[in-house]
């Protein structure tokens, strides 16, 4: 079975430009998370979709930041435009059901913004 | 405020020695907490839920609702343990993981 994927896996953008990552959650799995983790912190959760449903975004830190998911299944995370604060490592999970069921995360995708 | 506490930024042992990774919560009420850990070079990956009351790898982990605390046990450490542990909480309503900071832990041979 394949796992969650990630693209790219690394982003070297300059501060104002955009920048779109995607993710691929395992086939079957209506819960798709993403989370990042900013250097130096802990990892921190932005958002939730059950299926193409935003559950929850109340991590979203501010509207230059926009997920979509398409038909349920994949989703994309633009930045637009970019700040120098949202470097970092952006991971996306996937669960079959919610709460106690584990989440298997993507490799994740490292942003740099210069 | 949902919060986890680790903290020990890095954990380090000698091979065979005990391991205990700290974890302290807070929630007023009830979590389900995990830990998840990262090898080098591979992606966070669930090690132990507090459900299960299993252990893993050799790794138990005991609910303390009086001490708030679910702090990570391995008896005898072994070199392929080294990696980034974290623990991790969900609540009630809610799906999300609130992550702690991460404890690293070495094993030295």
């Amino acid at each position: 079975e394949a796992g969650v994927t990630q693209f790219p896996s690394h982003s070297v953008i300059e501060k104002g430009q955009t920048v779109t990552l995607r993710c691929d959650p395992i086939s079957g799995h209506d819960n798709l998370y993403w989370y990042r983790r900013v250097m130096g912190k802990e990892i921190k959760f932005l958002l939730h979709f059950v299926k193409e449903s935003k559950q929850d975004e109340s991590g979203m830190p501010n509207n230059r930041f926009l997920a979509e998911r398409t038909g349920g299944t994949y989703s994309t995370l633009k930045v637009q435009p970019a700040e120098l604060e949202d470097s970092g490592v952006y991971f996306c999970a996937s669960s079959q059901k919610w709460r106690s069921y584990e989440q298997y995360f993507g490799p994740g995708t490292r942003l740099t913004v210069t | 405020a949902q919060r986890v506490t680790q903290p020990e930024k890095l954990l380090s042992v000698f091979k065979g020695a005990p391991v205990e990774l700290k974890c302290n919560y807070s929630y007023s009420g009830s979590p389900e907490l995990f830990w998840y850990v990262q090898y080098s070079r591979q992606r966070l990956q669930l090690l132990l839920r507090h459900i299960s009351r299993e252990s893993i790898k050799g790794f138990t982990a005991d609910l303390n609702k009086g001490e708030t605390s679910f702090h990570l046990k391995k008896p005898f450490a072994q070199e392929e343990d080294s990696a980034m542990y974290y623990c991790a909480l969900t609540g009630e309503y809610g799906n999300k993981l609130v992550f702690g900071a991460g404890t690293i832990l070495r094993v030295k041979s």
